[in-house]
């Protein structure tokens, strides 16, 4: 079984589009994350979230919103997509034991925008 | 500011031992991890040190030092599928997780 998956695995889209990659967790975790990593390989956490709140890195531009329906689920929208969007776009998840846990990775989203 | 520094890149041979160093310096500690990534793929979780100390965990093995602001991934008995990168990760004072750029470990038979 699949504990953290996303889809689409491949998005093309045109500049200007807005566009959706979700994400889900079957392991019951209590905190999910979106990163986006660029073609220099470097991990940019971009959000964090669980049922308390949502901790939203401040240099990611508002043209990115997490929308979560519940628990399992974190999806990413973005609104008129740029060139500099282009990149992998990694979910995960962790349980919250009110100390630092591994995170589970989802496979990624390897986002292009032409 | 916070940072974490890790070699970009090292070689190492088939059946040899590396060390793969990381320095930080962020605003408060709560422990630091190392994930293993394979090109193409999601990072894994490879260990987990909050203490000083050594862990170790099969062939890999993750060393901190606090007051140094240092670990050091080691692998041992090198295998060609450990050509990957691995990437250091500390949890700071608000826990919020920081990353380093990652180590593109080659290995070479």
């Amino acid at each position: 079984d699949t504990a953290v998956s996303q889809t689409p695995k491949y998005l093309v889209t045109q500049m200007g589009n807005d566009k959706s990659i979700k994400c889900e967790q079957n392991l019951g975790h209590d905190t999910m994350y979106w990163y986006k990593q660029d073609s220099k390989k470097f991990l940019k956490i971009m959000f964090s979230y669980n049922n308390k709140e949502l901790i939203i890195n401040e240099t990611v531009p508002n043209r990115f919103s997490p929308k979560s329906p519940d628990k399992a689920h974190l999806n990413l929208h973005i609104n008129s997509l740029e060139l500099g969007d282009s990149a992998v776009y990694f979910c995960a998840s962790s349980q919250d034991r009110g100390r630092p846990d591994e995170q589970f990775f989802g496979p990624g989203t390897r986002l292009t925008v032409l | 500011g916070q940072n974490i520094d890790q070699p970009t890149e090292m070689t190492a041979t088939e059946g040899a031992i590396v060390q793969i160093n990381c320095t930080y310096q962020t605003s408060g500690f709560n422990g630091l991890f190392w994930y293993q990534q394979h090109a193409g793929e999601a990072p894994t979780f490879l260990s987990y040190n909050v203490l000083d100390g050594l862990e170790e965990k099969g062939r890999f093995s993750s060393f901190l030092s606090r007051s140094k602001g240092y670990s050091y991934l080691l692998l041992k008995e090198l295998q060609m599928k450990d050509s990957a990168s691995y990437l250091c990760a500390v949890i700071d004072s608000n826990y919020q997780l920081i990353w380093g750029a990652g180590t593109k470990l080659i290995i070479k038979p």
